[in-house]
């Protein structure tokens, strides 16, 4: 079965830190895996998006990282901001051409002043 | 304003009763999605279609959802008699492309937060 499991399922960090969100992931052919933002009350936004043939990608403090060996994808946050507070939402897609997206549970991510 | 809208963002609901969710897609989209989120989960895929036909509906959990494009721009997803366990946020999304998926960027929008008491 095609699962995306995420961890940890919330994290508290003071602003300023850097933290990492870890994303594992069984879909298989895979074709590219999404690192989404959502706001509370707010839908999705996409951060950053990676082939199997990319091992990095950065947007602003965000830096995501795959690999399609062990299955496994990172999202660093650097220097963290009071609006970084949101849930983080790892989402994997099948072979080239499906539309299915498949959505992990999210992180929760809290940022204190 | 050029992103995905949702009506209403919030409905509450008897039990029993019947609800309608509006989308509205980035003009031009070919492609539209319903996903159900349930508090603290992922969404999870409902419905997609392609302009006005609906080519998948696998996900829809039973035969009180129903979903129509019918001129393949708004969409609506309708409820009927509403259950407990319905109460979820209701986000659509829209991509450009025919083949949504791969390196199409799917556009959310805010959601429709439905309450059934």
């Amino acid at each position: 079965k095609n699962q995306v499991e995420q961890s940890p399922q919330s994290l508290i960090i003071l602003e300023g830190k850097n933290c990492t969100l870890q994303c594992n992931y069984t879909v298989s052919p895979f074709s590219n895996l999404r690192w989404y933002k959502q706001d509370t009350g707010r839908g999705p936004v996409s951060l950053t998006i990676m082939t199997f043939s990319e091992n990095t990608k950065s947007n602003g403090r965000y830096t995501a990282t795959l690999d399609a060996d062990t299955k496994q994808s990172s999202l660093h946050i650097t220097a963290s901001q009071l609006s970084d507070s949101a849930s983080y939402i790892c989402v994997v897609s099948a072979i080239s051409g499906t539309y299915k997206y498949i959505f992990g549970t999210g992180t929760r991510l809290k940022v204190l002043a | 304003g050029a992103g995905v809208s949702q009506s209403p963002r919030y409905k509450v609901a008897k039990r029993g009763q019947d609800v309608a969710l509006r989308c509205d897609p980035i003009s031009g989209h070919v492609s539209l999605f319903w996903y159900q989120q349930a508090l603290g989960q992922g969404p999870e895929f409902l419905t997609y279609f392609q302009n006005e036909a609906q080519l998948d509906k696998s996900g829809l959990p039973s035969d009180r959802f129903f979903a129509e494009r019918p001129e393949g721009s708004v969409s609506t997803l309708k409820i009927q008699r509403t259950q407990q366990e319905d109460s979820a946020v209701y986000l659509c999304a829209s991509s450009p492309n025919s083949r949504a998926g791969s390196y199409n960027e799917q556009f959310f929008g805010p959601g429709t937060r439905l309450t059934v008491l």
